[in-house]
């Protein structure tokens, strides 16, 4: 099984439409989880880290399901402007060791007019 | 502006050439990384520096020497280029270990003919 596994896409969404997607990890351990923005050639940006408790930032929501082992991102009112390659990263390593996160290979997001 | 610099942005080398890249960070962060991005294949981890003084291969080392120079400045050296390492090379940064998201360099896109 992969470490931190997510569906490349491409998922084309109409502007304004609501979407979604998971990403599932192997480490039932690790603590750490993000999703970064990546636009084409441009780096890794941090978009919001993922919280136990599932946490919101705008018209983004991120959500922790444990038991599954996946994380979620949900995007609300989708903008032209997010269109971009959405990675999921978690700590695979739970060993406190600073070899640190795992990326997801991404899942590409088009928003149509 | 605070963050990881990258130099330089585009390299094209020649089968059998060396080079550095550099890359510098100006948050205090304790951790550095060096990741390759290619089609298809996500980020993979070449070569970490959990902290000054301390370096760790990563899942694709082969072809790669690192140095931590300084808490600051954490370089990767190609000693004899092939076309396999052509890709996007990006540094990052964190404070320390998986704890808290990364901070990514702009990257350098390099091609060896």
């Amino acid at each position: 099984r992969k470490e931190v596994e997510q569906d490349p896409g491409p998922f084309n969404v109409p502007e304004g439409a609501t979407v979604a997607f998971n990403c599932t990890y192997s480490n039932s351990a690790s603590q750490s989880f993000f999703w970064y923005r990546q636009d084409c050639r441009k780096e890794p940006k941090l978009l919001m880290s993922v919280y136990s408790s599932g946490n919101e930032d705008g018209r983004f929501t991120a959500q922790l399901n444990r038991a599954s082992q996946y994380i979620s991102l949900l995007i609300r009112d989708s903008k032209l402007s997010d269109s971009a390659t959405y990675l999921c990263v978690v700590n695979v390593n739970s060993g406190g060791g600073a070899d640190g996160l795992t990326f997801g290979k991404g899942t590409h997001l088009i928003i149509q007019p | 502006n605070a963050g990881v610099t990258q130099t330089p942005k585009f390299q094209v080398l020649k089968t059998g050439q060396s080079m550095t890249l550099q890359c510098a960070q100006d948050m205090n962060h304790n951790s550095m990384y060096w990741y390759r991005q290619d089609p298809g294949m996500g980020l993979r981890l070449i070569y970490y520096s959990a902290s000054e003084g301390t370096t760790d291969k990563g899942e694709v080392p082969n072809g790669y020497n690192v140095s931590r120079l300084n808490k600051r400045e954490f370089s990767l050296r190609l000693e004899s280029a092939a076309p396999s390492q052509t890709s996007v090379y990006f540094c990052a940064s964190t404070p320390t270990g998986w704890v808290y998201g990364y901070t990514f360099g702009s990257g350098t896109r390099l091609t060896v003919v």
